[in-house]
This record gives structure tokens, sequence and C-alpha cells, in this order.
């Protein structure tokens, strides 16, 4: 088990460029979630897939987001036309979606800040 | 969204004092997770917590599961400066896509 990993660890870029973030989950697990974070507040929940199926999408999920996990293993988190309000870090995380005690498991993030 | 009730918000204690933080919520829950983060770090699992009146231990921390299932507690014995960091409940509720809903988390600071 080497955990969730997430790449790159840090992003700073332009407003009104696109980003794009790498998560790798536990390989065992079925489940990845998508979520963000910013100071004082808890991670807010942005979206899950079961294998390769995208199964929620929070509304804080605008237009500009997309998630893709193509194969059921690694996922791709991409932000398009960045805006300055989008800074924060992005957290994935995954699971073993049919047990009921498969708490989730976090990575160490990726904090984007958006100048 | 929706979120817990979690208190303290911090905390600033002497090494070796015990600490206490709970979360409530106007819900059930069927799970309740408690997670510390370090500062440019994601959340770590501390305590997985799944039946009303569970009480689980981990090292030095101990967590219990309500018995109404909208509370959960976290205690952490004889503290040490590592211990220092912000401490997050989550709770899920019955269903099937295991989303967690969060604590505004409390922040522990340990005076060595």
């Amino acid at each position: 088990d080497t955990g969730v990993s997430q790449d790159p660890r840090h992003k700073i870029t332009k407003r009104g460029q696109n980003v794009t973030f790498r998560c790798d989950p536990i390989s065992e697990h079925n489940r990845l979630y998508w979520y963000r974070q910013t100071l004082g507040q808890g991670p807010e929940f942005l979206t899950y897939f079961q294998n390769e199926a995208q199964l929620e999408k929070s509304r804080l999920l605008s237009d500009r987001f997309s998630a893709e996990r193509p194969k059921g293993s690694f996922s791709t988190l991409e932000i398009q036309r960045t805006e300055q309000g989008d800074s924060a870090m992005y957290l994935c995380a995954s699971s073993y979606g049919t047990a009921y005690n498969s708490p989730l498991h976090f990575g160490n993030g990726t904090r984007l800040t958006v100048t | 969204g929706q979120q817990l009730n979690q208190s303290p918000q911090s905390m600033f204690i002497q090494e070796g004092e015990d600490v206490s933080m709970n979360c409530t919520s106007s819900s059930i829950f069927n799970t309740w997770l408690w997670y510390k983060q370090e500062p440019g770090e994601g959340p770590v699992l501390l305590i997985a917590l799944y039946k009303a009146g569970e009480l689980t231990s981990n090292g030095r921390l101990t967590a219990q599961f309500g018995i109404t299932r909208k509370d959960s507690f976290l205690n952490i014995s004889a503290s040490i400066p590592s211990d220092v960091g912000i401490y997050f409940c989550a709770g899920q509720r019955a269903g099937n896509n295991r989303k967690l809903i969060w604590g505004l988390g409390t922040s522990l600071a340990v005076n060595p």
C-alpha cells in the first residue's frame, strides 16, 4: 500500500491558463474522489468515480472543471480558463467502495495558486 | 454545503495535558471519521467508527460514536508537540456514494 499519490504538489499559473492534476489511488480501491479545500475550511466534495464511471458531480464543479478516470485507475482533474477563485488545495481520495468499513484515504493534495 | 458543528475551534495546551474535541450534527450518520491534517499535507485518517456507542482507540487517541448517532468525540491523552495540527471530524450518512460531510476543524497547538 503506497498510499494515494498526487502530482504536482504545487502549481502556480496565470489567470486564464488551463491546468491538469493527476491522482493515483491506492491500487485495490475502486472509488476515487476529488475534493477542494480552502484555508480554514474542511474539504468540499467535487466529484467521485466508481471504477471509470463518474457517478456524482457537485454544483461546485463548474463547466470549466472536468475530471476523468479512463481506465478505472488514475484520474485527472482539469481546470480550464483558471480564475483567481480557483486557488485552493485539490485533494484526491480513494476507498474500496463495496465495503461499508472502507474509509476514504487522502493524498497530499495539489496546491493551486492562480495569479 | 452542509457542515458538522465541531468544537472547540482551537486549543492551546501544555505538553502532557489531555485534549477533548467533539462534533455534532442534526442528522444521523452511519460512520464517523476523525482525520488530522498538518500544513501542506492531506488529511490523515486517525480513527474510523461504524457503530453507535463504539469506542475505539489508536495509541493515545480515543474516539466514540455517540449513541444517538448524531455526535462523536475525540480524546488525546498526554499530548506531545507532534500532536500539533488541525483535527477534522467527518461523517457519512447511509447511502451509496460515501461522500463525507466535514466539520471546520479543531486547531491544536501544544506548548512544550
